[in-house]
């Protein structure tokens, strides 16, 4: 998984509660990304950042928070969940802007 | 214009056939066009990609066909093994990678 990972990889918490996942990577890139994966939608561009501190939001981002204070790390927040952020969520680091994307493991969130 | 349609949602193809997923986009400004496979637990995996500027590429058994006047593009899976079988998903890209895109999916069963 092109040394990427995804912390915690399984969660179930409870409506209202909030949530942080956590993407680590070790290879420097300078693009991360965090999409969510249901059924029927593919993959869903959640947010991305381009630097630390750079992050720009995408598709589906209603629900949602980034933060990014070292290149390694990218931080998904969920402020008070809901039961639509049940999902797997994955992160994806990328080079440059050649646009090839690696994927991490995913995190399976469930919220009650 | 941001969708990309992707069909069938389901293949089975017996051992050493051809698979054949076929996937449209709208948006002219989409310029980057990969394939992901992804085997269950697992995160997306980069397979093969393109560029409009080429109408077709190759990388072992798995080749891209493209259509830009169409804005169409395939996955041909020559002789197809049960190893294949998983989700493919197509992309489309614009902007510095900045809005991937993703079909729904298509999962493949390659039959011994």
């Amino acid at each position: 998984d092109a040394g990427i990972t995804q912390s915690p990889r399984h969660k179930v918490t409870e409506t209202g509660t909030p949530v942080t996942l956590r993407c680590h990577q070790t290879e420097n890139h300078r693009y991360m990304y965090w999409y969510r994966q249901d059924p029927g939608h593919g993959l869903r561009l959640i947010h991305y950042s381009y630097g630390v501190k750079d992050t720009d939001k995408g598709e589906v981002s209603d629900g949602y928070s980034v933060s990014r204070s070292k290149t390694e790390d990218f931080l998904l927040t969920l402020e008070s969940a809901t039961s639509s952020q049940t999902s797997v969520y994955f992160c994806a680091i990328s080079f440059d802007s050649s646009y090839e994307q690696y994927f991490g493991p995913g995190t399976r969130l469930t919220v009650t | 214009q941001q969708q990309v349609k992707q069909s069938p949602q389901s293949l089975i193809v017996q051992k050493g056939g051809i698979s054949i997923i076929n996937c449209a986009y709208e948006n002219t400004a989409f310029d980057y066009f990969p394939w992901y496979q992804q085997f269950p637990g697992k995160g997306p995996a980069l397979l093969i990609a393109i560029r409009p500027d080429v109408s077709e590429k190759k990388e072992g058994r798995f080749t891209i066909s493209f259509n830009k006047s169409a804005k169409q593009f395939s996955l041909h899976i020559m002789d197809s093994q049960p190893g294949d079988s998983a989700t493919y998903f197509c992309a489309a890209s614009d902007n510095y990678g900045q809005n991937f895109v993703f079909g729904p999916g298509t999962r493949l069963s390659v039959l011994p």
